[in-house]
């Protein structure tokens, strides 16, 4: 079975600009969750989306959003872009809901913003 | 609010040396604790978990024990090999809050094996 895929997998972009970054979850995978990792702040949580409805939300602003389609692919957008958005952001998807899940991570989309 | 503070290294050893990596939590509930790690250029990928107090999660010689009493739960492994070399992170999921896949992670390991 095929792993989660993250695309792009590199991405440079100018301060102001937005993007759009896509994940497809395993086959057969509903739930759809979002990190940021970056040097000083590690590893944090943007948001799970499952169903199409995001299920809970991290403390991030409102220029980060998110999707997720029929299918459980799932995007993310940042608009108005700083440079402190540089990161690695990570893809993840786990088949249910539910205690002690695994989740299944992808790759990665390597942000550099200038 | 929910927490993971893992010693941050790095670390570096010898191989077949003895392996610990400390983590301790902070949940409001009975949180669900995971050991994950990253190799360089890829996502993340679990190692072990345990879901109940006194639970030892194992995999590929990697042991943990969720101490509830402690609120640990400490990485080990008996003789480390340069393919472990890698970034380790502890994190915890508290599903009872409303059911979230949401991940807490501590800050990360550095763990660097020299032949």
């Amino acid at each position: 079975k095929a792993g989660v895929t993250q695309t792009p997998r590199y991405l440079i972009k100018t301060r102001g600009q937005q993007v759009t970054l896509s994940c497809s979850p395993i086959s057969g995978h509903r739930s759809v969750s979002w990190y940021q990792q970056t040097p000083g702040q590690g590893l944090q949580f943007l948001f799970e989306y499952f169903s199409e409805t995001q299920r809970n939300k991290g403390n991030f602003p409102g220029r980060f959003s998110g999707r997720q389609f029929s299918n459980s692919r799932s995007e993310m957008n940042v608009s108005t872009l700083e440079l402190g958005d540089s990161a690695l952001y990570l893809c993840a998807s786990t088949p249910r809901r539910g205690r002690g899940n695994e989740q299944y991570f992808g790759p990665g989309t390597r942000l550099t913003v200038t | 609010g929910n927490s993971v503070t893992q010693m941050e290294g790095p670390v570096t050893l010898s191989e077949e040396a003895f392996l610990t990596i400390n983590c301790t939590y902070t949940a409001t509930g009975y949180p669900s604790l995971f050991w994950y790690v990253q190799y360089p250029g890829e996502g993340l990928q679990l190692l072990l978990k345990a879901t109940k107090a006194d639970d030892k999660g194992s995999n590929k010689g990697f042991e943990a024990t969720y101490r509830k009493e402690t609120t640990s739960f400490h990485l080990e492994k008996g003789s480390v090999q340069v393919s472990d070399s890698a970034v380790y992170f502890c994190a915890l999921s508290d599903n009872a809050q409303g059911g979230s896949e949401k991940l807490v992670f501590g800050k990360g390991t550095k763990l660097t094996v020299n032949p």
